[in-house]
């Protein structure tokens, strides 16, 4: 089975600090993505990667960065975290490209709260 | 650009009851259609998908029919369980070009509650 596990399940923390999100996947999938889900909004992307430092924004990247230094390992960067980041984080993963790659691989998730 | 349109939720249905959840799509090319559930406290995990019209998902009870001509993919079970009480996200991806990496549009998720 694939797994995909996120470094933290709940995080709280407070405006301005710099924040660290780590997603791991064991399954030598190419392509890894982070989501944020809010209530209503369903999931909306922010970055996601196709190769080793490969990275390419999402739908919503202001505020966050990310890095890729191996292929298993996707890192979503919160610079100074502010309160409107206060969300629930998904990291996903997919093998290849096209309609076949739509096949994501979803972490349990990260809830973020920002005080 | 592309989106997902889904009925708006939540949905409360009692024990063996029949499920819709409407989906709606607008795409600029060929999407890949599917459906994600999300039970609680957890991820996303694929329910079912299609990738072409006329293609007709399943899996668990659930159906969903990819129709080009409504740009749709409404998903379906005959006899809900209470276990079937989770989030539903219809996504799609499109097919062609190299720059896709089934990169997911959702639809913003419809709650359903199954009550015993």
């Amino acid at each position: 089975d694939v797994k995909v596990t996120q470094s933290s399940r709940y995080l709280v923390k407070r405006t301005g600090e710099k924040v660290f999100l780590e997603c791991v996947q064991d399954m030598d999938h190419e392509n890894m993505f982070w989501y944020r889900q809010d209530p209503g909004l369903g999931l909306r992307l922010i970055y996601f990667s196709y190769d080793v430092k490969m990275k390419e924004k999402g739908d919503i990247p202001e505020g966050y960065s990310v890095s890729r230094e191996k292929k298993e390992r996707f890192s979503l960067i919160l610079e100074s975290a502010s309160t409107n980041q206060t969300s629930m984080y998904l990291c996903a993963s997919s093998l290849g490209n096209g309609g076949l790659a739509g096949t994501q691989y979803f972490g349990p998730g990260t809830r973020l709260t920002v005080l | 650009g592309n989106s997902v349109t889904q009925m708006e939720g939540p949905v409360t249905l009692s024990e063996e009851a029949f499920l819709t959840i409407n989906c709606t799509y607008t795409a600029t090319g060929y999407p890949s259609l599917f459906w994600y559930v999300q039970y609680p406290g957890e991820g996303l995990q694929l329910l079912l998908k299609a990738t072409k019209a006329d293609d007709k998902g399943s899996n668990k009870g659930f159906e969903a029919t990819y129709r080009k001509e409504t740009t749709s993919f409404h998903l379906e079970k005959g006899s809900v369980q209470v276990s079937d009480s989770a989030v539903y996200f219809c996504a799609l991806t499109l097919n062609a070009g190299g720059t896709s990496y089934g990169k997911l549009t959702f639809g913003q998720g419809t709650i359903l509650t199954v009550h015993p």
